[in-house]
C-alpha cells in the first residue's frame, strides 16, 4: 500500500532557528511529491510540486528537495507567521495528479 | 473572491440525520474533488469530478455518501444516516485538467475552507 510518513509530528523552533522536516514515501514511480501548509481551520494551501529525484524548489524560507525515498522541507530562519501544519503528498502508484495520499503532517510552532 | 467556496462552514447535527454540503469550484475549473480530514490526520481523499462525470470513488464512500455535480460547476456531498464517526472536515478542491506538468502547471489543488461536520 502506498504511504506517506512524515516526521517529526511536532516541531517547536525558536524565531531563527532553522530546522527540517522529513517526508518519507513507498509509492514505486513516483511521478510528483507536494508539499502543502495548513493553517488552522483552513484548507491546505499549495506550497511545491517535485517531480524527480535532485530537483529543489524555494519560496521565501523554505526549500523543498527530493530523493528517491524522501523529501525534505526546510525552513531557515522561520519567523511566527511560518506557524502551521506543513502536509506532504503523492499520487498513489500508477495515478495522475486525481487523487493524493498525505501523510499526517508536521505541525510546526515559531516563538518570537 | 474567486476561490473554492464551501458551505455551510460549521454543521452540527444528530446522528441518523442527513447533511449536504456544497462547493463552489473556481469557475474555470473542470475538475473537482472531495477530501475529508479528522483531527490530527492529512486529507483523504473521497472522489473526484471532471466536469460532471464522477470518475473515481474511494472504498472510504460507503453507501450512505453521495456526491453530485450535475452541470459540471459546484458540486454537493450527501451524507445520509450520519454516524459520530462521520465528524470531520469535508474539503473540497479543484484544479483544471492539463495542467499538471511545468510549463503549464504544477498539478495544484485549490481547497476551499472546509466544512466541518459534528455528528452528536
Amino acid at each position: 500500500e502506498d504511504q506517506v510518513t512524515q516526521s517529526p509530528e511536532a516541531l517547536r523552533l525558536q524565531e531563527g532557528e532553522s530546522s527540517s522536516l522529513n517526508c518519507s514515501y513507498t509509492v514505486s514511480g513516483l511521478r510528483g511529491l507536494f508539499w502543502y501548509r495548513q493553517d488552522p481551520g483552513k484548507g491546505p494551501e499549495f506550497l511545491f510540486t517535485l517531480y524527480s529525484a535532485g530537483e529543489e524548489k524555494e519560496k521565501e524560507r523554505l526549500k523543498a528537495t527530493l530523493t528517491k525515498k524522501e523529501s525534505f522541507l526546510h525552513i531557515t530562519a522561520p519567523k511566527p507567521e511560518d506557524s502551521a501544519t506543513y502536509l506532504c503528498a503523492v499520487p498513489p502508484q500508477g495515478t495522475g495528479f486525481q487523487k493524493l495520499v498525505f501523510g499526517t503532517g508536521t505541525r510546526l510552532l515559531v516563538s518570537p | 473572491d474567486t476561490g473554492v467556496s464551501q458551505n455551510p462552514r460549521h454543521k452540527i447535527t444528530k446522528r441518523g440525520q442527513n447533511v449536504t454540503f456544497r462547493c463552489d469550484p473556481i469557475s474555470e475549473h473542470n475538475r473537482l474533488y472531495w477530501y475529508r480530514q479528522t483531527l490530527g490526520q492529512g486529507p483523504e481523499f473521497l472522489t473526484y469530478f471532471q466536469n460532471e462525470a464522477q470518475l473515481e470513488k474511494s472504498r472510504l464512500l460507503s453507501d450512505r455518501f453521495s456526491a453530485e455535480r450535475p452541470k459540471g460547476s459546484f458540486s454537493t456531498l450527501e451524507i445520509q444516516r450520519t454516524e459520530q464517526g462521520d465528524s470531520a472536515m469535508y474539503l473540497c478542491a479543484s484544479s483544471l485538467s492539463g495542467l499538471d506538468r511545468f510549463p503549464l502547471g504544477n498539478g495544484e489543488l485549490f481547497f476551499g475552507e472546509g466544512s466541518r461536520l459534528t455528528v452528536l
